[in-house]
């Protein structure tokens, strides 16, 4: 049973556009997201979180929003550059314990 | 700062063969996690411990042992490998609840 869902395995984006990834989840429990990055042959880097008492935070180009009635989460990247061009995994929290659970991931294309 | 040290990199196995996977963080983190990345599945938990002295299955524990030596180590034991296990495998750790992980480089592991 996939708790968290990323539904889009590729989205390719002109670079200077506004990239949009997004993510859905099942477990009502979650109470911190998060979005990695990811290049070949690396590990996963943290790059923004958000706690469920927030629906959105910002850290410069990036900026996540959450709605949890629908249970949504959404990575916007403005503007998009280049060096974008990787995998995206958002994941999930459970309320009270430290397990962390990821989605399928979005591998993002950013055009010249 | 080494942050999370996975080894080894790479390594081959037959079919029956066992081996562990070692994983130290610096970090004085308390939490530590395996998981395994396989096309189009994203990173799916193994297994985790949420702090020193306790182990708790993640999404796909079959077939995996781990063994938290201390706070600093995090050991993924396969005792017979099957082909099945062939997959690029990430430890990570985080601090608490309402932090961001940490990731390895990742070991790939083929097994024939």
């Amino acid at each position: 049973d996939q708790q968290v869902k990323q539904n889009s395995p590729s989205l390719s984006v002109q670079e200077g556009r506004i990239s949009i990834l997004n993510c859905d989840y099942t477990n009502s429990m979650f109470d911190y997201f998060l979005w990695y990055k990811k290049y070949p042959a690396e590990g996963p880097t943290f790059l923004i979180s958000i706690s469920s008492i927030k629906d959105k935070n910002e850290d410069g180009r990036f900026t996540v929003f959450l709605n949890k009635s629908a249970k949504h989460l959404s990575l916007h990247i403005v503007p998009s550059q280049p060096g974008d061009s990787a995998v995206y995994f958002c994941a999930a929290s459970f309320e009270g314990a430290q397990k962390l659970v990821f989605g399928q991931g979005t591998r993002l294309t950013i055009n010249p | 700062n080494a942050g999370v040290t996975q080894t080894p990199k790479f390594q081959v196995l037959k079919t029956g063969q066992s081996m562990t996977l070692q994983c130290a963080q610096d970090m004085n983190h308390n939490s530590m996690y395996w998981y395994r990345q396989d096309p189009g599945m994203g990173l799916r938990l193994i297994y985790y411990s949420a702090s020193e002295g306790t182990t708790d299955k993640g999404e796909v524990p079959n077939g995996y042992n781990v063994s938290r030596l201390n706070k600093r180590e995090f050991s993924l034991r396969l005792e017979s490998a099957a082909p099945s296990q062939t997959s690029v495998y990430f430890c990570a750790s985080r601090h608490t609840r309402g932090t961001e992980a940490f990731f390895g480089q990742g070991t790939r592991l083929t097994v024939v």
